[in-house]
């Protein structure tokens, strides 16, 4: 059974970098998936924040993409999202999920970021 | 990229029939097959309904049911029921290794 589980602070202080952790069980991070982060903003919808192959090959959102570091660490089978110069607006539950082929299969419950100081 | 627009909300009865559009534009819904749906509850994660425009993952329903026209892509319900009020998402291959969801359809069941 896949299971994903996200980690990470849930307060972070303007201008900070917000940093989480995807736990991945079930399957090894080194298969030929893509792993990937969304996030949705309190009663919002959700927006594609980028993804990660095993090869540390990374794809982002543009409009995020200055802001985005994502990588992956086989010896604990899990991948991480960095997001720099955070404000308000990066207030949010954020998921990591599975990508396998066209569609997000596997999701993590969410852990919500609040940007405060 | 902009995100794909959908009603902000529909509605129907138990036992009818529904429809969620998903508009994209040539760049994306119409450019690709790669469309998936995703149900969510309350508080909890998205759940894959659809993908592959029309395919359905093991478990889901065949009540559930995707297709597409031009740069819009459609998820229908068929037979309503209580615990398919939810909001629904559509997602889109976008070109250029990304990805785009739509804005949520939130779908009440009378």
């Amino acid at each position: 059974q896949v299971h994903l589980q996200e980690s990470g602070p849930g307060l972070v202080k303007p201008s900070g970098t917000l940093s989480l952790t995807c736990a991945v069980s079930g399957v090894s991070i080194s298969s030929s998936n893509w792993w990937t982060w969304v996030r949705q903003p309190p009663g919002k919808g959700l927006e594609w924040i980028g993804e990660v192959y095993q090869s540390g090959n990374a794809n982002y959102n543009p409009s995020l993409r200055s802001r985005v570091t994502m990588s992956v660490d086989k010896s604990k089978n899990q991948f991480s999202l960095k997001m720099t110069s955070v404000t308000a607006a990066d207030t949010a539950v954020y998921y990591c999920a599975r990508r396998g082929g066209g569609a997000y299969d596997y999701w993590g419950q969410g852990t919500l970021v609040t940007v405060s100081s | 990229q902009s995100a794909l627009t959908q009603p902000a909300s529909v509605s129907g009865s138990p036992g009818q029939s529904i429809t969620i559009s998903c508009t994209g534009t040539s760049s994306d819904v119409g450019s690709y097959n790669l469309v998936s749906w995703y149900q969510q509850h309350p508080g909890k994660a998205p759940k894959l309904m659809i993908y592959e425009l029309y395919k359905r993952p093991s478990g889901v329903s065949n009540r559930f049911s995707g297709s597409k026209s031009g740069n819009t892509a459609s998820l229908t319900i068929s037979g309503l029921q209580a615990e398919d009020e939810a909001d629904y998402y559509c997602c889109s291959y976008a070109g250029f290794s990304t990805w785009v969801f739509g804005g949520g359809t939130k779908l009440t069941v009378l």
